[in-house]
């Protein structure tokens, strides 16, 4: 079953403007891991930002922001200010305590585009 | 020096071909991934290795053939490959535990 839902297939977000990308994961660990990586064209896969399930405090850097709402088992990433550099595939991404190799499981991903 | 570094960027190889791709981590990091990325699917976790050693190989079909001789790198061999077969592949490594994965550029392969 898939771990990792991301809803949004595709958005079109201007440039300067602040984008919510969605993410919803499914465990049965207390402990685990959410990520967001960022994709370009090029092909790499970019870490962007990291929340710990035990962190209390939403995760932050620089315009990446990560809105977790444990409850309801999401981990949406903001993006503020956009610029046309951000124009990427989005992917969310998590590593549960339960697996001991430490490996993530990844969403179908969210491809922004960033319009002047 | 980048973190991960994968070689070659871009592979066209024919069905009957061999080839190898080669990952390379100077982060000095203890496990390794191969994930296969297709056109509008998730990516796919394919191998890992910690230590050195397979720990998980996620019912890959045999014409990949994983190898780690140490813990700096890591190798897919590719034989008789299907044009199914063609895909992003990336290479990661992480420090057990926690912390974030780091991912090479990926070797984009076309099976002809």
């Amino acid at each position: 079953a898939q771990k990792i839902t991301q809803t949004q297939p595709g958005m079109f977000v201007q440039e300067k403007e602040a984008v919510t990308l969605d993410c919803t994961y499914d465990t049965s660990d207390q402990s685990y891991g959410l990520f967001w990586y960022k994709q370009p064209s090029s092909g790499e896969m970019i870490f962007l930002i990291y929340q710990g399930s035990y962190d209390e405090q939403n995760a932050t850097e620089g315009r990446y922001s990560l809105n977790f709402q444990k409850a309801r088992k999401s981990a949406n990433l903001v993006i503020s200010a956009s610029q046309l550099g951000d124009s990427a595939m989005y992917f969310c991404a998590m590593r549960e305590r339960s697996d001991s190799w430490g490996k993530l499981q990844f969403g179908a991903g969210t491809q922004v585009v960033v319009t002047p | 020096e980048t973190g991960v570094t994968q070689t070659p960027r871009h592979l066209v190889m024919g069905m009957t071909n061999k080839k190898s791709l080669k990952c390379e981590q100077h982060l000095g990091h203890n496990a390794m991934y191969w994930y296969k990325q297709s056109a509008k699917k998730p990516l796919e976790l394919m191998f890992v290795y910690s230590l050195e050693e397979r720990v998980e190989n996620n019912s890959v079909p045999s014409r990949f053939s994983p190898e780690c001789p140490n813990s700096s790198h890591l190798f897919l061999h590719l034989h008789t490959l299907q044009p199914e077969d063609s895909a992003l592949y990336l290479c990661a490594s992480s420090q057990e535990g926690y912390t974030e994965a780091f991912f090479g550029q990926g070797t984009r392969l076309t099976v002809v």
